[in-house]
């Protein structure tokens, strides 16, 4: 069946670049994604991939796909303390019906 | 544009009892989906209901019911309730399937 793997813990300090990676194993995903959930909220859609696209840029936020390694990466650029929160990587099940969700990656932001 | 709006916010119910969460999706969003978030489990995956059909279920026992209404408000219901099933119950709507899914702030249940 489908399955994300994420790393648990991410630490930057406040200015740096962060890179949160995720490896998937369904290929034929239309669009991968990455979601983020603050203390005590619901995710938040921060980002999505077409599953033909390499990259993707939006504002700080850059998201690299490598199809043949099933592999995606969010980056963060000028991480600020308020990007600390849990970040999920998700794909969608075949019919298209349920988001597997990593078990989420926490970035920790230092000034 | 309203958000998902998920109620209660925070529920404590007893072991035994059963408890029954609201969602109201996005306007015009007929996919409604539920999943489960737990420290040691993750997010997990309950079901799918599209124009008041289930589609798609998770792997949980059958005390973990559902539905939607013409309206596409979906409701879910928890009977017999046990410690295990503490958790943040979250909704999300879309549009239709293979669409990235919007979520509510979800409803905090605790067992005791």
């Amino acid at each position: 069946g489908e399955d994300v793997e994420q790393s648990l813990f991410l630490s930057v300090r406040e200015g740096d670049s962060s890179v949160i990676n995720c490896t998937y194993t369904d290929s034929s995903s239309t669009y991968l994604y990455w979601y983020k959930q603050e203390p005590g909220a619901g995710l938040q859609l921060l980002t999505y991939i077409f599953s033909n696209m390499d990259m993707k840029q939006d504002q700080r936020l850059t998201v690299l796909l490598n199809k043949k390694d099933k592999h995606l990466s969010l980056r963060i650029a000028d991480t600020q303390t308020g990007d600390s929160a849990i970040y999920f990587c998700a794909e969608f099940n075949q019919a298209g019906t349920a988001l597997i969700f990593g078990k989420g990656t926490t970035l920790s932001v230092s000034s | 544009k309203a958000g998902v709006t998920q109620t209660p916010r925070y529920l404590i119910k007893t072991r035994g009892q059963q408890v029954t969460l609201s969602c109201s999706p996005i306007s015009g969003h007929r996919s409604v989906s539920w999943y489960q978030q737990t420290p040691g489990q993750g997010l997990q995956f309950l079901f799918e209901y599209f124009s008041e059909t289930q589609r798609n279920k998770g792997n949980f026992p059958g005390r973990f019911s559902g539905r939607q209404f013409s309206n596409s408000r979906s409701e879910m219901n928890v009977s017999t309730l046990e410690l295990g099933d503490s958790a943040l119950y979250l909704c999300a709507s879309a549009p239709t399937e293979n669409y990235g899914y919007t979520f509510g702030s979800g409803t905090r249940l605790t067992v005791v």
